[in-house]
């Protein structure tokens, strides 16, 4: 089953507007990753955030994690063109699981 | 570094047949794994590995062997394609198991008629 699972499932925003993607997972974590793939290439990860910390930013991005919740949400903000891609959240199954499940993805599209 | 490297990029085989579908990385990471990703949905894990000589099951095993005889490299098989194995194939590393960022390949996109 999934652990993580994003909404929405499609964002259509016009450049220079804010983007936000929202993750929900089922089983306590130690940490949740979120990553980027454009149209036919792997995965590039973007931020990793731990259980004790509640955000995190780079560059652009913001990520916030509610433990409480089980929720994560990613922010992109004042978005370019380049930003068009699916955004996938992960995160392992457990505290000390060995394996990582991804949601299904967020596809964002910014028009120039 | 070279990174993850994935051979082939693109292959087609007809129902029935085999093939090795190879992964290598050259950063001496432990944890290696295989996903696979049907159109418009996310990964999902078919096997995975923290480390030379052990293996492990992920969510969708079933038609697919693994083994780890070196660090650099994690060979997929597929023994018998069947058309439901049509899919993008991605191999990730990654120096400290799912507490860490991983490391993707490039994918090879595989169609089975």
């Amino acid at each position: 089953s999934q652990q993580g699972e994003e909404d929405p499932q499609a964002l259509s925003i016009q450049e220079g507007e804010n983007a936000t993607m929202n993750c929900s997972y089922k089983t306590s974590i130690n940490n949740l990753q979120w990553y980027r793939q454009n149209s036919g290439r792997g995965l590039v990860h973007l931020i990793l955030i731990r259980s004790n910390e509640r955000e995190k930013h780079s560059g652009r991005l913001r990520v916030t994690l509610d433990t409480s919740k089980k929720s994560s949400s990613l922010l992109i903000t004042a978005s370019r063109a380049a930003d068009t891609a699916s955004y996938f959240c992960a995160a392992p199954e457990g505290t000390s699981g060995s394996r990582l499940t991804f949601g299904e993805g967020t596809q964002l599209t910014v028009n120039p | 570094n070279a990174g993850v490297t994935q051979t082939p990029k693109f292959q087609v085989l007809k129902t029935g047949q085999s093939m090795t579908l190879q992964c290598a990385q050259d950063m001496n990471h432990e944890y290696m794994s295989w996903y696979r990703q049907d159109p418009g949905m996310g990964l999902r894990l078919i096997h995975y590995s923290v480390g030379a000589g052990i293996t492990d099951q992920g969510e969708v095993p079933n038609g697919y062997n693994v083994s780890r005889s070196t660090t650099e490299d994690f060979p997929l098989r597929l023994l018998s394609a069947a058309p439901s194995q049509t899919s993008v194939y991605f191999c990730a590393s990654s120096p400290a198991g799912v507490s860490v960022e991983q490391y993707f390949g490039p994918g090879t996109r595989l169609t089975v008629t």
